[in-house]
């Protein structure tokens, strides 16, 4: 069966930099596109952007372009976020999901990134 | 940017009862698109309905969508403890990919 199962909780200084890990299993890594979204604190949901892992290329958000850097390793079926820069109100969950505008919709767990002097 | 504004922010019901759930997008589009989800403390979101008005692998025949152009809507037809949660309508392959709306809250009266 498909999952993105993510990597571990962080806690980041501000200024810090992180990257946060997607692998993906139960189905061809390469065939379908990764988006990263985040939830702050009791907050919505906000698209950050996503990636091709055929080809590497990336679409970011507005909000988001300069400071965050997605990439796949297509040898280990993971896709990376890394969002540099790190601020207080950057402290949300991030997730990784495989979403098609179909039913073949997944997500990962998500990854709680705190971001804390 | 095409913006999905949901209403109400909260609902307050009881269990039995009916919920609808509105999503407007700020400029008409496809419903083939439209999708909402369902969020719990602690999990990820989960798909409820896609394009419109489908329901996705395992969500009971409790939950409807419908809706075009600019307007659509989530019904619960009765309300069971375990569907209050935070709902959000979600449009893909505009630009950007995917939008959100900010979500509607409906609590146990």
């Amino acid at each position: 069966q498909v999952q993105l199962v993510q990597s571990g909780a962080e806690v980041k200084k501000p200024e810090a930099s992180v990257k946060v890990s997607c692998k993906a299993s139960g189905y061809t890594f390469t065939d379908y596109y990764i988006h990263w979204v985040r939830q702050a604190p009791g907050q919505g949901l906000e698209w950050m952007g996503r990636i091709n892992p055929n080809s590497g290329d990336t679409n970011y958000a507005q909000k988001f372009q300069g400071w965050v850097t997605m990439t796949r390793d297509t040898s280990i079926s993971t896709a990376y976020m890394e969002l540099s820069r790190l601020r207080s109100n950057d402290t949300a969950v991030y997730y990784c999901a495989r979403v098609t505008g179909d039913y073949r919709d997944y997500w990962g767990q998500g990854t709680l990134v705190t971001v804390s002097s | 940017e095409i913006v999905l504004t949901q209403s109400p922010g909260t609902l307050s019901l009881s269990p039995g009862e009916r919920a609808t759930l509105s999503c407007r997008a700020s400029q008409s589009v496809s419903s083939s698109y439209l999708a909402w989800y369902q969020q719990k403390p602690g999990q990820a979101p989960r798909l409820l309905i896609y394009g419109a008005s489908s329901r996705a692998t395992g969500i009971p025949d409790r939950f409807s969508g419908s809706g075009s152009g600019t307007d659509f809507t989530l019904t619960i037809s009765r309300l069971e403890p375990e569907d209050f949660a935070v709902y959000f309508c979600q449009l893909y392959g505009y630009s950007p990919p995917i939008t959100f709306g900010q979500g509607t809250r409906l609590e146990i009266k």
